[in-house]
Parts: C-alpha cells; sequence; structure tokens
C-alpha cells in the first residue's frame, strides 16, 4: 500500500509570509498529486491536481511543485482566508486513494 | 452545475448497517471517465477514502474496510449508495460523496456538503 505523509502537521504563519508544505509518498506516484483545503464545518476544497495544475478559480498565490515521491505546496502570501487545514491526495496506486494526514496552518 | 448531496440517518446502534445514499445532479454516471467516491473524517481528525465507483460501475474499496463495504449506483435515480455493516463507535464521522472525473489523476473537484453520522448504544 502507498502511504502519504505530510509535514510539518502544525504551522504558525503571519499573513503576507511563503508557506511550504510537504508531501512525501512511499512510492511513485509521478505527478498523480492534489491538494485540497478545508475550513472548520465545510468539505475540502480542490486547490491543485496533477501535481502543479491550478484548479479554476483558486488564487494564483497557491502553487504546487513535485514529481515521484515528493511534492510541495507553497502559498506566496498568506492571507486571511487561507488558515485552515491542508490535505495532499495521492492518486496511483493501490489504495486507489490515500490522504495525507493533514497540516494545520494557524494565525501567529 | 455539478453538485452532490448526502443523505442518510445521524444515528445507528453498534453492528447495524449504515446505508448512506448521495444524490448528484449535473453529470451522468454512465461513462469510465467520471466517478463518485465516498470518504469519511472522525471529529477531529483527517480524511480517509473508503469506496469509489467508476460510470462503467467498476468498484473500488479502501482494504482496511473492504469486507463491510458496498458502494451501489442507481443510473434512474442519479444516486451513489454506500453501505456499511457491523459498525462500531469508531465509524463515527462525517461522510462525504465527491464527484472526480480523470485529469491527471481521479482527484475530487466536487463535494457534498458532508452528512453526520454517530454510532452509538
Amino acid at each position: 500500500d502507498i502511504q502519504v505523509t505530510q509535514s510539518p502537521s502544525f504551522l504558525s504563519a503571519s499573513v503576507g509570509d511563503r508557506v511550504t508544505i510537504t508531501c512525501r509518498a512511499s512510492q511513485d506516484i509521478t505527478n498523480f498529486l492534489a491538494w485540497y483545503q478545508q475550513k472548520p464545518g465545510k468539505a475540502p476544497k480542490l486547490l491543485i491536481y496533477g501535481a502543479s495544475t491550478l484548479q479554476s478559480g483558486v488564487p494564483s498565490r497557491f502553487s504546487g511543485s513535485g514529481s515521484g515521491t515528493v511534492f510541495t505546496l507553497t502559498i506566496s502570501s498568506l492571507q486571511p482566508e487561507d488558515f485552515a487545514v491542508y490535505y495532499c491526495q495521492q492518486l496511483n496506486g493501490y489504495p486507489l486513494f490515500t490522504f495525507g494526514p493533514g497540516t494545520k496552518v494557524d494565525i501567529k | 452545475q455539478i453538485t452532490l448531496k448526502e443523505s442518510g440517518p445521524t444515528l445507528v446502534k453498534p453492528t447495524q448497517t449504515l446505508t448512506l445514499t448521495c444524490t448528484f445532479s449535473g453529470f451522468s454516471l454512465t461513462y469510465s471517465g467520471v466517478g463518485v467516491g465516498w470518504i469519511r473524517q472522525p471529529p477531529g481528525k483527517g480524511l480517509e477514502y473508503l469506496a469509489y465507483i467508476y460510470g462503467n460501475d467498476d468498484k473500488r474499496y479502501s482494504p482496511s474496510l473492504q469486507s463491510r463495504l458496498t458502494i451501489n449506483r442507481d443510473i434512474s435515480k442519479n444516486q451513489v449508495v454506500l453501505t456499511l455493516t457491523n459498525t462500531d463507535p469508531v465509524d463515527t464521522a462525517t461522510y462525504y460523496c465527491a464527484h472526480s472525473v480523470f485529469k491527471s489523476g481521479w482527484h475530487f473537484d466536487y463535494w457534498g456538503q458532508g452528512t453526520p453520522v454517530t454510532v452509538s448504544a
């Protein structure tokens, strides 16, 4: 089974900061990775798919990179509405889907 | 416009079977390039993939729950139904259904609002 880890699990940042979250898969998943944002009481929202393709309507301050086993989500300038939990998801292997444990981005 | 909405009981007793329905609109679950998945989230915890059904009726399950899960579709009603047998308090969670179409992977681009389920005697 493919395992997915994220780091850090928690980060505290200020508005305007550049934030980077890392996701690691236990096997090569090429670029079959997605990133989601979840706010309290809400369903997750797709931000990025194919490791680096921005979902329609998502602000350009979000970007994704990586391939193989290591991926990153970057927020270039953190905005108040970006404080949330972020999940990565692998989409290429057995089981069909695996979510990372999440990274909570909190206000410093 | 694609929408999905989950429905089902909010409370089930341990050992009972949980049946959840996802009613969707804005797409057809009749070709292989489309799918619907079920994901759950225990209170205060992360997301867990449960099951997935493709438009060609192919099905996939989480290995850890495969023996207890069944996913089916009702094309005439635009519904996907998930059943979870022999429930336990650890199955307490918000259950989401979500749509995907293959585009660099089967990521979930549209989600339902989620339905909370408590398993308790």
